[in-house]
């Protein structure tokens, strides 16, 4: 079965920073990049950026300005996002999804998300 | 960065009823459209991609078309189950941006 696990919920306080993973199974990890994609409650996915585990290789939404980074361990198919400095404006729903690497396709599995909530 | 613009916003509807949602890019984006279901709590689900190309196990009454910059989402029949928000988005170029959803509620 195709999946990707998110670690759980995060209470962050302000100016801190957290770092979010995600598990694949059940696919070809290397055939894939990871998005990230987060959610303010009642608002629409707002796409934060990608890596490709295969080559290394990321990049983030000008949003981000630096404040995001992302990783991936090809040997336990796992993907992370840090995300510092952070504010209130922060709490959401992060999800990291996946987008072949190769040919068409979108955004066909998520990981169940990760609320993160910002607070002093 | 493209923009992508949902209308409506909301739309109320019945079981049974057709029902058409429309993105448009503000450029052309080729064929990269994807559709996306969300019901509260959950994470997006793929309906369509490449404009019309439906996900597997995504049931026929959904169809999309359009090409450039305008495309549409349409459910033939609405069931209780498709009661949820849609939001296009956008795999031309980066950033992949989502449109604004559209929230489909019972009448």
């Amino acid at each position: 079965q195709v999946q990707m696990v998110q670690s759980g919920a995060e209470v962050k306080k302000p100016g801190s920073s957290v770092k979010v993973s995600c598990k694949g199974s059940g696919h070809t990890f290397s055939s894939y990049a990871i998005n990230w994609v987060r959610q303010a409650p009642g608002q629409g996915p707002e796409w934060m950026g990608r890596i490709i585990p295969i080559s290394g290789t990321s990049d983030h939404a000008q949003n981000f300005k630096g404040r995001v980074s992302f990783t991936a361990d090809k040997s336990t198919n796992t993907a992370y996002m840090e995300l510092r400095s952070l504010r209130s404006e922060d709490t959401a729903v992060y999800y990291c999804t996946r987008l072949p690497n190769w040919g068409s396709g979108a955004f066909d599995v998520w990981g169940q998300g990760t609320m993160l909530t910002v607070s002093s | 960065d493209i923009q992508l613009a949902q209308s409506p916003s909301f739309l109320s509807a019945s079981v049974g009823d057709r029902v058409t949602i429309t993105c448009r890019a503000s450029q052309d984006i080729s064929n990269y459209l994807a559709w996306y279901q969300q019901k509260p709590g959950e994470a997006p689900k793929l309906l369509i991609y490449d404009v019309f190309t439906l996900q597997r196990g995504v049931p026929s009454r959904f169809s999309g078309g359009g090409s450039g910059t305008e495309f549409t989402l349409t459910i033939s029949g609405l069931q209780a189950e498709d009661f949820a928000t849609y939001f296009c988005q956008q795999l031309n170029v980066y950033p992949l941006n989502f449109g604004g959803g559209t929230k489909v509620e019972i009448k």
